[in-house]
């Protein structure tokens, strides 16, 4: 099976930083990859599809890149609405369904 | 607009089985274009694929968990279900009901991400 392993489990940050959260497979997902974020509380959102596709709605301060087996969600601008929790998924794999442990983004 | 809406028992007893359903609203319950899942999330900690179910009838499943799920769909009632079976208190979790998207089916593997969630519903297994 493959493993889904984030970095850092958790990382504290100022509004207006740029932060990237990684996302690293344990074999190759080519560019089968998500991203979630869920807010305390709340249900996860869609933020990026295909590694690097924006879904609808989505902010363009949110950039997902990588292929293979390392990927990465880079926020370019830290808004205090982006305090949350992130999670990566492969979708290459028959199911879909792998999602890594999170990596929760804190407010400095 | 697209809505699903968990509901069930929010408290069962181990061993006994957790029976959710998951209201479709919105959209067909049947298309070729997408699918329907169950994740869940223990309090805490992080997200746990429990199943899927496709256009097609097939299921599958968490291996973890394949010997006691059962997903299934009502199309006349718009509903997708969730059986669990012989649960015990590490099966407490909040429990999501999701739509699975397809972006692209042009590649070697249809390109999909669980697109629309439900608000979820907590489920307590204790005595």
């Amino acid at each position: 099976d493959i493993q889904m392993t984030q970095s850092p489990s958790s990382l504290s940050a100022s509004v207006g930083e740029r932060v990237t959260i990684t996302c690293r497979a344990s074999e190759t997902v080519n560019h089968y990859l998500n991203w979630y974020q869920q807010k305390v509380g709340k249900a996860p959102k869609l933020l990026v599809y295909a590694a690097s596709s924006l879904q609808s709605g989505v902010p363009s301060r949110f950039v997902g890149s990588g292929s293979g087996t390392q990927f990465t969600l880079t926020i370019t601008s830290l808004l205090p609405e982006d305090f949350a929790t992130y999670y990566c998924q492969e979708t290459y794999t028959t199911p879909p369904g792998t999602f890594g442990q999170g990596t929760k983004l804190e407010i400095k | 607009q697209l809505q699903l809406q968990e509901s069930g028992p929010g408290l069962v007893k181990p061993s006994e089985t957790l029976s959710l359903t998951c209201f479709v609203s919105g959209v067909s319950i049947r298309s070729d274009t997408y699918y329907w899942g169950w994740i869940r999330q223990p309090p805490g900690k992080g997200l746990e694929w429990i199943g899927n179910i496709y256009y097609s009838g097939k299921n599958y499943y968490n291996p973890s968990l394949k010997s006691r799920v059962t997903i299934s769909v009502d199309t006349s009632k718009k509903q997708v279900s969730l059986k669990l079976n012989s649960v015990t208190v590490a099966d407490t979790a909040v429990y999501y009901c999701v739509r699975g998207f397809y972006f692209d089916t042009s590649g070697l593997y249809p390109l999909s991400a669980f697109d629309v969630w439900g608000q979820g519903t907590m489920v307590t297994v204790s005595s």
